[in-house]
C-alpha cells in the first residue's frame, strides 16, 4: 500500500547517458513533486506539477525534464548524466497546490554517476 | 524571502532526556511552518504543521513545536527521547507561490543509551 513509489530505488550509471525516473502516487492528490537531496543532506525543490500543470520550475539544467502524464504519476527524466547529478532525488504528493496540505514524500531514488 | 536556519547539524542526548531542536525564520508574512523527519534510506514524514492557528503544535511520535513571533523560532521539542527518534529532521517553511517548501539544513539526532 505505498502512497509515493518511485522507480528505481538505486540508479548507477556512466556519465553522458540518459536516464528516468518515475514517480506514482495512489492517494488521489493533484499535485505532485521533484526534490533532490545532495550529500550534505541539503533538500531543494526541482518542479512540481498541479493537475499535470507544471507550477514551479526552479533553476534547474534543462536536461532534467518532468513529465506528467496524468495526476498521479510525475517521472524524471535526465540527459547527458553529469557527476554533479549524483544525489537522491525525492517525488513527493499534496492535496492543492498551495503547499497548506502536507507533502508525502516517497522514498527516493539514489543515483550515482561513475 | 523567506527561509528557515536550523542551529546545529548535529545533536546528541541520551535516551529519556529532553529533545530540543532549534528552528528560526525569515518571513515578511505570517509563515507556513513544518517540521520533518527522515530516518535512514527513506523518504521525508510530516511531524507537524503551524498554519497560524495555535501557537503549540502537537505532532506525531511525541513531538511537539512552539511557534514564537517575538523571536521568530518554531523549535522542535520532545520531553523524552527514544533510540527509535534518532533520525535527520528538517525544519521547512512554504513560500506563498505555489506551495514551494524551503527545507533547512537539517539537525541529526544521535540518542545515546
Amino acid at each position: 500500500d505505498t502512497a509515493v513509489s518511485q522507480t528505481p530505488k538505486y540508479l548507477v550509471t556512466q556519465m553522458g547517458n540518459d536516464k528516468s525516473i518515475k514517480c506514482e502516487q495512489n492517494l488521489g492528490h493533484d499535485t505532485m513533486y521533484w526534490y533532490k537531496q545532495d550529500s550534505k543532506k541539503f533538500l531543494k525543490i526541482m518542479f512540481s506539477y498541479n493537475n499535470k500543470e507544471l507550477i514551479i520550475n526552479e533553476t534547474v539544467p534543462n536536461r532534467f525534464s518532468p513529465k506528467s502524464p496524468d495526476k498521479a504519476h510525475l517521472n524524471l527524466h535526465i540527459n547527458s548524466l553529469e557527476l554533479g547529478d549524483s544525489a537522491v532525488y525525492f517525488c513527493a504528493s499534496s492535496q492543492g497546490g498551495q503547499g497548506l496540505q502536507p507533502q508525502h514524500f516517497g522514498d527516493g531514488t539514489r543515483l550515482s554517476i561513475l | 524571502a523567506q527561509s528557515v536556519t536550523q542551529l546545529g547539524s548535529h545533536v546528541s542526548v541520551s535516551e529519556g532526556a529532553l529533545v530540543l531542536l532549534r528552528c528560526n525564520y525569515s518571513s515578511s508574512v505570517p509563515p507556513y511552518l513544518f517540521w520533518y523527519v527522515q530516518y535512514p534510506n527513506q523518504g521525508l514524514q510530516l511531524l507537524l504543521k503551524y498554519t497560524s492557528a495555535a501557537t503549540l503544535v502537537k505532532g506525531i511520535n511525541g513531538f511537539e513545536a512552539e511557534f514564537k513571533k517575538s523571536e521568530t523560532s518554531f523549535h522542535l521539542t520532545k520531553p523524552s527521547a527514544h533510540m527509535s527518534d534518532a533520525a535527520e529532521y528538517f525544519c521547512a517553511v512554504i513560500l506563498n507561490q505555489g506551495g514551494k517548501l524551503i527545507f533547512g539544513q537539517g539537525t541529526e539526532l544521535s540518542v545515546k543509551p
